[in-house]
């Protein structure tokens, strides 16, 4: 267990809505990741947050968006769904960028019909 | 723009022989290295790095090795047990400014260890 809780696990949703991803970092964490893996793909960097501010962005795309809240938890935000957003979803999240290690949530799997 | 490259799609090894898990990528600008292992449906978890200054890491089972002038790493397993079957991930981190940072990660290697 990492320590990272991320909701829903499995997602099902047509093409043109709007769902929200939710992820709790590890206690104490203060940067939370969120990375995409379509099939037989690599884990693609969408955006980090620091503290609630958003510190880098990979290749997100407009119809995305997240935020940090005060408590730290974090929400994935996917809109106007196309069935190319069919993927799984991970949360991670570290304390600090000393070592670079980031732990993993069990990721949210979303399918797009 | 791939940056992070495992060539190597899978890999089969007997347990008990070493296995070596390669890794290529294209920017200079990374400082850190990590592998991560994952498992059916479970997110990845952290396995071992090595600092850019460093050529070599060892825990365990698990050393790493890294070839700056070649921009290349791998990852060796010995001896390789069961428990090592899993999807492998390289992984490299982009040395940033103050609390920016991100892993660029590699597309994977599915290792099978077999009896």
């Amino acid at each position: 267990d990492s320590g990272v809780t991320q909701t829903p696990k499995h997602l099902i949703t047509a093409t043109g809505q709007r769902v929200t991803l939710r992820c709790s970092p590890r206690s104490g964490d203060l940067s939370v990741y969120w990375y995409q893996q379509s099939l037989d793909q690599g884990l693609q960097f969408l955006i980090q947050y620091y503290n609630g501010e958003e510190r880098a962005k990979g290749n997100i795309l407009e119809r995305f968006s997240a935020q940090q809240f005060p408590d730290l938890h974090s929400e994935l935000n996917l809109s106007s769904l196309e069935l190319g957003d069919s993927a799984l979803y991970f949360c991670a999240s570290s304390l600090n960028r000393a070592t670079g290690e980031l732990f993993f949530g069990e990721g949210s799997r979303l399918t797009v019909l | 723009d791939q940056q992070v490259k495992q060539n190597s799609p899978s890999l089969s090894v007997q347990e008990g022989r070493i296995s070596i898990l390669n890794c290529d990528y294209t920017n200079s600008m990374f400082d850190y290295f990590l592998w991560y292992k994952k498992y059916p449906a479970e997110g990845p978890t952290f396995l071992i790095s090595i600092s850019s200054i460093k050529d070599k890491n060892e825990d365990g089972r698990f050393t790493v090795f890294l070839n700056k002038s070649a921009k290349h790493l791998s990852l060796h397993i010995v001896p390789s047990q069961p428990g090592d079957s899993a999807v492998y991930f390289c992984a490299a981190r982009s040395s940033g400014t103050g609390t920016a940072s991100k892993l660029t990660f590699g597309t994977g290697t599915r290792l099978q260890v077999t009896l």
